[in-house]
């Protein structure tokens, strides 16, 4: 069975602190694609990053980090000094081509207070 | 740039009437899919289409007929509307088999009383 599964449901932190975002997926397919999006109140669904299977690098933009670990079928977002502005829902997203879909995890609300 | 174009944003229902949600995208692309997003479940398929005149059943197809007559366009229809397909849908497109970028329109909210 093809399933993500983000934990936290919602997370509160304050501004400038640093948070992460779990994730973990299930999958048999040996070639897949892991996604993020972020779902701001505005209500749009932003990409943010796309891991293939076959590539365990970690990622780093700006504050955005993520960490893939194939050994613990997980892909992890970290946000480092966290802004108000990185209040959304986050989501984690699995595509396996086998079947052509795109799976998604429950959603993680994650809220910066000032 | 439009990209991925929904219409209505915003539509309240009675129960038993019927409405298609229209999605349009300019991109060329050959794949297309529906989506609804319900509180802590996530984004859930409800039908996609991997080109003109092919359609096929997501995860949540009950209540929902589709149809792919041009590339452009993939209208979801709900025939007898019901409280329980109170939602926010989503429609999205990509190019390709091999490509899994996945463009997203804005989302309609739907409310069925």
């Amino acid at each position: 069975a093809q399933k993500v599964t983000q934990a936290q449901t919602e997370i509160s932190v304050v501004e400038k602190e640093d948070v992460t975002l779990d994730c973990v997926y299930e999958t048999r397919d040996t070639t897949y694609y892991l996604f993020w999006y972020k779902q701001p109140p505005s209500g749009e669904l932003v990409f943010l990053i796309r891991r293939n299977s076959f590539d365990e690098q970690n990622e780093i933009s700006g504050r955005y980090s993520w960490n893939f670990q194939k050994s613990t079928s997980s892909f992890n977002f970290t946000i480092t000094a966290s802004q108000v502005v990185d209040s959304a829902v986050y989501f984690c997203a699995l595509f396996f081509q086998g079947a052509q879909k795109l799976v998604f995890g429950q959603g993680t609300r994650l809220t910066i207070n000032p | 740039n439009a990209g991925v174009t929904q219409t209505p944003k915003f539509q309240v229902l009675k129960t038993g009437q019927s409405m298609t949600l229209q999605c349009a995208q300019d991109m060329n692309h050959e794949y297309m899919s529906w989506y609804r997003q319900d509180p802590g479940m996530g984004l859930r398929l409800i039908h996609y289409s991997v080109g003109a005149g092919i359609t096929d059943q997501g995860e949540v197809p009950n209540g929902y007929n589709v149809s792919r007559s041009t590339t452009e366009d993939f209208p979801l229809r709900l025939l007898s509307a019901a409280p329980s397909q109170t939602s926010v849908y989503f429609c999205a497109s990509r190019n390709g088999w091999m490509n899994t970028e996945a463009f997203f329109g804005q989302g309609t909210r739907l409310t069925v009383v």
